[in-house]
């Protein structure tokens, strides 16, 4: 069974800090991952997507990791901000073999807190 | 970039009507639009496939005459929820991938839709 597992759950850190998410996943056969930043009350909003070959790719103050062998992915956020208040979300798709939707499993995310 | 309109963004009813939720692309096409469903704290479940010009494809568990999917163009999705009851209350989001692009292209979502059954 396709499953994205992601940790911590929850995490509270101080503006300025610097903190990483993790993403481990069992979903095969690997297409691409995903992170999306959440807010609350809002749709998902996309921060990075990889592949198999990538293994980093950053979108400004957010760097995203990828190894494909271990299964394993991470979200590491530099010099937090108070809009970085948010869930995050690990969403991996499977290669698509047609029909319905396109084999996305995701995770249930972690409820990232900044505090001034 | 693709923006995905979704609408109301918050919506009160009483048990036992419908209320139905739009989803736009406001600046490229779809042919598959989808529909998921956000309990609190918890991850995004996909309910169904909307297809367009043709019958949604529901996940397991999720009833069809319940909630209604129609894609009848390329950029607008409707989900109506019919005789709403209190455990419908949740928070609904869509997702578009613009047509001709690839599983690898990422997904727009709305903004979502907070339904409230009273």
């Amino acid at each position: 069974k396709n499953q994205v597992e992601q940790s911590p759950q929850s995490l509270i850190i101080l503006e300025g800090k610097n903190c990483t998410l993790q993403c481990n996943y069992t979903v095969s056969p690997f297409s691409n991952l995903r992170w999306y930043k959440q807010d609350t009350g809002r749709g998902p909003v996309s921060l990075t997507i990889m592949t198999f070959s990538e293994n980093t790719k950053s979108n400004g103050r957010y760097t995203a990791t990828l190894d494909a062998d271990t299964k394993q992915s991470s979200l590491h956020i530099t010099a937090s901000q108070l809009s970085d208040s948010a869930s995050y979300i690990c969403v991996v798709s499977a290669q698509y073999s047609g029909g319905g939707a396109d084999g996305l499993t995701f995770g249930k995310g972690t409820h990232l807190i900044i505090q001034p | 970039g693709a923006v995905v309109s979704q609408h109301p963004s918050w919506v009160i009813c009483k048990s036992g009507t419908s209320v139905k939720i739009e989803c736009r692309s406001l600046d490229f096409q779809a042919t598959t639009m989808f529909w998921y469903r956000q309990f609190p704290k918890q991850s995004l479940m996909l309910m169904a496939t909307s297809n367009e010009g043709s019958k949604a494809t529901y996940e397991q568990g999720v009833e069809k005459d319940k909630f209604l999917i129609n894609h009848a163009s390329l950029t607008l999705s409707t989900l109506t929820v019919t005789s709403a009851h209190p455990e419908d209350s949740s928070f609904y989001i869509c997702s578009a991938r613009p047509l001709g692009q690839g599983i690898n292209y990422g997904y727009t979502f709305g903004s979502g839709t907070r339904l409230t059954v009273v």
